[in-house]
C-alpha cells in the first residue's frame, strides 16, 4: 500500500461528459502529480501540483484542468470527454518538490472508460 | 524534450534466472534522475530502484541492481534470482530537475514473464 489514495476505482461515462478524478496524497507528501496511462500513448505526465500551487503542466488538453486544495488533496477535472480519453489515471505524490530522495509514490489508478 | 527507449516489448525468464532489461535515453542534461517502476497485473506503480546521475556508483536493491553508464546514456535493471512475483510491466523513467519540476518520463515498458 503506497498510502496514496484514489478514488473512484473504475469509472464509466458516455462521451461529451465531465468527470471528476480525485486523489489524497500520503500523510506529509505535498507534491501531488497526474499521469494518464493509455495504450497508445503510454505513460504521459500531465500536471504537478505542490502545497497547493501548480509547478509544471505536461501534457494536458485544455479540457482536463487540476487543483490541489488546502488539505492537500487533488482534483482531476476532464470535460467533453472523447474515446480517446479512455486510459488509466494516476496520482502520485512527494514529500516535496521531487528529486531521486523524493520519489513519487503512486496510487492505484482509476480506470476511465468512455463508451 | 528528454526521451526513453525500451526496446524490448516483452521478455520470459525461467524463475531462480537472471535478466537484463534495457533502456537508453536521450538527454542533453548533466544532472538527472533514473528510476525503474515495476507494474504488475493489479497495475499498481511500484518503485524499484533509482539512481542519481552525478553518482558513479551502480545502485543495488536486493535483488535488482543496475548498470548505469552515463556516457553511452544507457541504463539497464539486472534482476537476480527472479521469483514469480516479479511478473510485471517494468517501466524505466527520467527526471530532469529544475524550474521546480520533477515530471517523470517514462520508457514504453517491457512486459517480464517469469516461468515456473
Amino acid at each position: 500500500d503506497s498510502g496514496v489514495t484514489q478514488t473512484p476505482k473504475h469509472l464509466i461515462t458516455a462521451t461529451g461528459q465531465r468527470v471528476t478524478l480525485r486523489c489524497s496524497p500520503r500523510s506529509g507528501d505535498l507534491s501531488v502529480y497526474w499521469y494518464q496511462q493509455s495504450l497508445d500513448q503510454g505513460l504521459q505526465f500531465l500536471i504537478q501540483y505542490y502545497n497547493g500551487e501548480e509547478r509544471a503542466k505536461g501534457n494536458i488538453l485544455e479540457r482536463f484542468s487540476a487543483q490541489q486544495f488546502p488539505d492537500l488533496h487533488s482534483e482531476l477535472n476532464l470535460s467533453s470527454l472523447e474515446l480517446g480519453d479512455s486510459a488509466l489515471y494516476f496520482c502520485a505524490s512527494s514529500e516535496g518538490i521531487g528529486g531521486a530522495n523524493q520519489p513519487q509514490h503512486f496510487g492505484d489508478g482509476t480506470r476511465l472508460s468512455i463508451l | 524534450a528528454q526521451t526513453v527507449t525500451q526496446s524490448q516489448p516483452e521478455m520470459s525468464v525461467q524463475e531462480a534466472e537472471t535478466v537484463t532489461l534495457s533502456c537508453t535515453y536521450d538527454t542533453s542534461e548533466n544532472n538527472y534522475y533514473l528510476f525503474w517502476y515495476k507494474q504488475p497485473p493489479s497495475r499498481q506503480m511500484i518503485l524499484v530502484i533509482r539512481q542519481e546521475a552525478y553518482k558513479q556508483q551502480n545502485a543495488t536493491e536486493n535483488r535488482f541492481s543496475v548498470n548505469f553508464q552515463k556516457a553511452a546514456k544507457s541504463f539497464s535493471l539486472k534482476i537476480s534470482d527472479s521469483q514469480l512475483g516479479d511478473t510485471a510491466m517494468y517501466f524505466c523513467a527520467f527526471m530532469k530537475p529544475g524550474a521546480g519540476s520533477y515530471q517523470l518520463t517514462f520508457g514504453k515498458g517491457t512486459k517480464l514473464s517469469v516461468i515456473p
